[in-house]
């Protein structure tokens, strides 16, 4: 159990729809990352955000949002679904800002979305 | 620009060594990575190494790095059936802000 909690562990919409991911980092870890796994194009970088403020931004959709609360967790928002966003989104979490020397990111165990 | 390159599937037997390579683009990477996902999980950091070595051996666990032609491998000693599971190689840039990560390595371990 790495302690980075996601949820919902699956969710099934239809297209045009919006959903809301969930994500709790480890206790203590003030940065969450959020990636896109797909089976085409691996593991995609969307965004990190630490102690509320986003600090890097990847290949993240601008029908995508994220956010940070000030209890840490994290939200990635998810409008205008295609079929193409069908994939695992995980969560990770890291004690800094930057992921440093280890680069140890604890992970959680995805969000599998399907866009039917 | 960055980007990780890693071969789709691998299959040893119970036993014999594995060895999965890695090439990456961009010469600025500071620290290069091998996490591990099995199956219905989330990934989890098995090894690092900094760029400026060549070598770091760890357990049953070898990566080896060549920077002139920006290679990265993970050997796995006596490979087990508990090792299967998808490797990713990552890279960090100097900024430590961001990990870019391979399409992931399926090692399937034959009894």
């Amino acid at each position: 159990d790495s302690g980075v909690t996601q949820t919902p562990k699956h969710l099934i919409t239809a297209t045009g729809q919006r959903v809301t991911l969930r994500c709790s980092p480890r206790s203590g870890d003030l940065s969450v990352y959020w990636y896109q796994q797909s089976l085409d194009q691996g593991l995609q970088f969307l965004i990190q955000y630490y102690n509320g403020e986003e600090r890097a931004k990847g290949n993240i959709l601008e029908r995508f949002s994220a956010q940070q609360f000030p209890d840490l967790h994290s939200e990635l928002n998810l409008s205008s679904l295609e079929l193409g966003d069908s994939a695992l989104y995980f969560c990770a979490s890291s004690s800094l800002d930057r992921v440093g020397k280890t680069g140890e990111l604890f992970f959680g165990e995805g969000s599998r979305l399907t866009v039917l | 620009g960055e980007d990780v390159e890693q071969s789709l599937f691998l299959s040893v037997r119970e036993g014999d060594s594995s060895v999965i390579n890695c090439t990456y683009t961009d010469s600025s990477s500071t620290y290069l990575y091998w996490y591990k996902q099995e199956p219905g999980a989330g990934l989890q950091l098995l090894t690092y190494i900094f760029s400026n070595m060549d070598m770091k051996q760890d357990q049953r666990l070898t990566v080896l790095l060549n920077k002139k032609d920006k290679h990265l491998s993970l050997r796995i000693a006596d490979t087990q059936t508990g090792d299967s599971a998808i490797y990713f190689c990552a890279e960090s840039l100097g900024g430590y802000q961001k990990v870019t990560f391979g399409i992931g390595t399926k090692l399937q371990v034959i009894p």
